[in-house]
């Protein structure tokens, strides 16, 4: 299965954009980007997904790198609602699953 | 629309006791994951359905763990005898996708059942 690499913890401060790093230099073609992140005491939420193109939904952006081998989580501004685990995971041939890493804890300073 | 319901949310057990978790995923929904998730861990996929088939369990524990999910709907999970290491949150999720079309799946995860063995 194609891997990713985050790092383990992050911090930001309320109201300003946070950018969640994603590396995954092993990716294939065919293996789409997928976000999911888990608030305390909550199972896993869906975020966004992409395979090559940036993508924008209500809840945030997804920014691919033109080779395809890092991502960036954008969080346009942050809430504190927004405090959980993040994880970045790929989907493709190889894995038509998901595979959670340990993700990204975000804590949000008020 | 109703999300993936589970019960119980909690469990407390003796260590070589039995217990079982329900999973109503949403309606419609033809695939369905049972993942257990340790504290500190990400989630890992215990098994995978597709309508009422098994697509994956390649990291269930035969020899305690059981599954199954009658007529393409609900699903239980069974472990017997429970140990130590079990102790873990056991979420449930389904999506509508099938095949080839998994990869880019939006899984619907439910709140999860924690369970605690002593």
């Amino acid at each position: 299965d194609a891997k990713t690499t985050q790092p383990n913890s992050m911090e930001s401060n309320e109201e300003e954009p946070v950018h969640l790093p994603c590396n995954h230099s092993t990716i294939s073609g065919t293996d789409y980007i997928h976000w999911y992140r888990q608030l305390p005491s909550q199972g896993p939420e869906y975020v966004i997904h992409g395979l090559t193109s940036n993508v924008n939904n209500r809840m945030a952006s997804l920014a691919i790198a033109e080779d395809r081998k890092s991502s960036t989580l954008i969080l346009h501004r942050a809430t504190l609602r927004d405090a959980a685990v993040y994880y970045c995971i790929l989907s493709g041939w190889g894995a038509q699953k998901l595979v959670f890493g340990q993700g990204t804890r975000l804590t949000i300073n008020p | 629309e109703a999300g993936v319901a589970q019960s119980p949310r909690y469990k407390i057990i003796e260590k070589r006791q039995s217990v079982a978790f329900w999973c109503n995923p949403i309606s419609g929904h033809a695939t369905l994951y049972w993942y257990q998730q340790i504290l500190g861990q990400g989630p890992k996929l215990l098994i995978q359905f597709q309508n009422n088939g098994v697509v994956d369990d390649s990291q269930l524990p035969k020899d305690r763990f059981s599954a199954e999910r009658l007529k393409g709907v609900d699903s239980t999970l069974k472990i017997q005898p429970a140990k130590l290491e079990d102790s873990a949150v056991y979420l449930c999720a389904s999506s509508t996708k099938m095949g080839w079309e998994r990869r880019r799946e939006t899984q619907y995860f439910g709140p999860g059942t924690r369970l605690l063995v002593l």
